[in-house]
């Protein structure tokens, strides 16, 4: 596909496990994204890739949040320990460059639940 | 701080009324402003840009500086308009992008 593609779509977690996401950014795109949405809420900033390197990882919440892009090109957001708290839709974007006015494609997002 | 603020979480309006979604920023340097949308059980997608100066879907904002704001405006709202709206704020010398909570538009028949 074209877009931006995120899996799995739904995940149940129990409360103390720990969950991967996974983001295939569109082929060829330099920048990557990690967005975090509760419910009602806008998109908060995560953490930021260009191509393998993690320039920004501010807004990850807490030490159990990794994310990794080893190759430049997929990327995995982890989440040790779940809480309560983490439930939420986490999505993807990805940009061809980091420059001015860039537009960012978003992925579907991965729903979480955890219980 | 950098922030955006959309005051309205739901706005209705009836087929064929004008439509104006706000948003105001905060950020004392040079602003990239966006707006975002996501129509039921899709994506969300780029809108419009404040660099483009264009109309998308008859849709347009104008950034005004003085005012800190990036106002979406429509002068004929349709059904299919129907759709979450976010404002975007990136600051220069950064990648993020700072999202508002979201205006929740429905165009009533």
């Amino acid at each position: 596909g074209a877009g931006v593609s995120q899996s799995p779509r739904y995940k149940v977690a129990k409360r103390g496990q720990d969950v991967a996401l996974r983001c295939d950014p569109i082929s060829g795109h330099v920048s990557l994204f990690w967005y975090q949405q509760a419910l009602g809420q806008g998109p908060e900033f995560l953490t930021y890739f260009q191509n393998e390197a993690q320039l920004d990882k501010s807004g990850l919440p807490s030490d159990r949040f990794f994310a990794e892009r080893p190759e430049g090109s997929v990327s995995t957001l982890k989440i040790q320990r779940t809480q309560q708290e983490d439930s939420a839709v986490y999505l993807c974007a990805s940009s061809l460059t980091d420059g001015r006015n860039t537009e960012a494609f978003f992925g579907q997002g991965t729903r979480l639940t955890v219980v | 701080a950098q922030r955006v603020t959309q005051p309205e979480k739901l706005l209705s309006v009836f087929k064929g009324a004008p439509v104006e979604l706000k948003c105001n920023y905060s950020y004392s340097g040079s602003p990239e402003l966006f707006w975002y949308v996501q129509y039921s059980r899709q994506r969300l997608q780029l809108l419009l840009r404040h660099i483009s100066r264009e109309s998308i879907k008859g849709f347009t904002a104008d950034l005004n500086k003085g005012e800190t704001s990036f106002h979406l405006k429509k002068p004929f709202a349709q059904e299919e308009d129907s759709a979450m709206y976010y404002c975007a704020l990136r600051t220069s010398g950064t990648y993020k992008y700072i999202f508002g909570t979201g205006t929740r538009l429905k165009v009533l028949a």
